[in-house]
């Protein structure tokens, strides 16, 4: 069975450009998460989809990252424009149902370093 | 109050003791629990589970759970260097997101 992928694997870009990164999620996973995990920190939910459904965003800077998941199956991440704080990994995982107890099966990560 | 909290170590232990990882909680709705080990540059993977008061065992893992204390810990028997990783533990609440706690270090000395 395929995992989770993530492209690019890194991104190095100047303050105030953009970047997008991608995530295919193993296949029948109705559940795709995007977490931003900064060097010595835990990861930290940006947000949540069901399907193509947003379920929580409660944390996602709305200013400047953007999200989606057409029909569903892939999820782009979108940072505009980016900021130095945003340097990190940025980690998709998927699962097979929302409900609690479902084991979240994450990608490679996405290394952004913004100068 | 922080959701998940955990001793950021690092930790070290010497090879074929027993490591000992902490994590406390502060949501009482917390219903699911979860250890995932993360080696320096690579994705966390899931090490155990647990969703009822007291111990679960999985070879030299065992997680050990107190929900009227709110803390869950993970026992590694006989560590071995290979064990040395960030540990991450991970609860959802309401039943909905999983939360990561900052992680510990764990480093085993050979």
């Amino acid at each position: 069975e395929a995992g989770v992928a993530q492209s690019p694997r890194y991104k190095i870009i100047e303050k105030r450009q953009s970047v997008a990164f991608w995530c295919n999620p193993i296949s029948g996973h109705a559940t795709l998460y995007w977490y931003q995990q900064i060097l010595g920190q835990g990861p930290k939910l940006l947000i949540q989809f069901q399907n193509n459904g947003v379920v929580d965003d409660s944390q996602l800077p709305k200013d400047r990252f953007s999200a989606e998941r057409l029909k569903g199956v892939d999820s782009t991440l979108k940072i505009q424009p980016a900021k130095l704080e945003d340097s990190a990994v940025y980690l998709c995982a998927s699962s097979l149902l929302q409900a609690s107890g479902r084991e979240l099966f994450f990608g490679e990560g996405s290394r952004l370093t913004v100068l | 109050q922080k959701e998940v909290e955990q001793n950021s170590g690092p930790l070290s232990v010497p090879e074929g003791a027993i490591a000992s990882l902490n994590c406390t909680y502060s949501d009482r709705g917390s219903q699911s629990f979860f250890w995932y080990r993360q080696y320096s540059g690579k994705s966390p993977e899931l090490i155990m589970s647990i969703y009822s008061n007291g111990d679960k065992e999985d070879g030299r893992f065992t997680a050990q759970l107190n929900k009227a204390s709110q803390y869950v810990s993970l026992l590694i028997r006989d560590s071995q260097p290979s064990d040395s990783a960030t540990y991450l533990c991970a609860v959802t609440l309401r039943g909905q997101n999983f939360v990561f706690g900052p992680g510990t270090r764990l480093s085993v000395l050979p």
